[in-house]
């Protein structure tokens, strides 16, 4: 595609229920990104895959995130039991360089958890 | 402390004038460095990245990186009112599990027509 598309690109979910949000990266983009971007913050590093690997989920804030990237293209963070300091958008880049260089980022989706 | 600081300004400066947008990291053993301009309710784009030591121009464009002081800058030259935006510096720092990209919480430029 001519980008990263991301969806949905807004979510109101219900304190305690599971999210799955997608991202569909640039094609033949080896690296993607998951950021997750608090109101006033700069972006917060999630999770970084290299094709299907997960090198590193260090950011993940809590066991309830999970991501996955099954055939080295679409990814899809997953939120389980959702809390309210969920809240916030969230966003996935991919890039063309194995070492996450010269990244463009999606839409984002905005997550808002009631 | 964290990994990647910014003022957050806002910073304001006139049509015309150069804008001066400044970052400092912490990780000394960080190789790879980039501006991106974030537009109100959108997401980051990126504008440039430097990776030596000294000044990289791109057009109204320039950055600055000096190693030895942990320090990387952007300056904007002839600054328009399409300027006004938040500008967020990142580093790539490879711990050995991975890469991670710190970001800092962004700078928001107003340029006065």
């Amino acid at each position: 595609g001519a980008g990263v598309s991301q969806s949905p690109r807004y979510k109101v979910a219900k304190r305690g229920q599971d999210v799955a949000l997608r991202c569909d990266p640039i094609s033949g983009h080896v690296s993607l990104f998951w950021y997750q971007q608090a109101l006033g913050q700069g972006p917060e590093f999630l999770t970084y895959f290299q094709n299907e690997a997960q090198l590193d989920k260090s950011g993940l804030p809590s066991d309830r995130f999970f991501a996955e990237r099954p055939e080295g293209s679409v990814s899809t963070l997953k939120i389980q039991r959702t809390q309210q300091e969920d809240s916030a958008v969230y966003l996935c880049a991919s890039s063309l360089f194995l070492r996450g260089e010269t990244q463009y980022f999606g839409p984002g989706t905005r997550l808002l958890v009631l | 402390q964290k990994e990647v600081e910014q003022n957050s300004g806002p910073l304001s400066v006139p049509e015309g004038a150069i804008a001066s947008l400044n970052c400092t990291y912490s990780d000394r053993g960080s190789q790879s460095f980039f501006w991106y301009r974030q537009y109100s309710g959108k997401s980051p784009e990126l504008i440039m990245f430097i990776y030596s030591n000294g000044d990289k121009e791109d057009g109204r464009f320039t950055a600055q990186l000096n190693k030895a002081s942990q320090y990387v800058s952007l300056l904007i030259r002839d600054s328009q009112p399409s300027d006004s935006a938040t500008y967020l510096c990142a580093v790539l720092s490879e711990p050995n599990t991975g890469n991670q990209f710190y970001f800092g919480t962004g700078t928001s430029l107003t340029v006065i027509p």
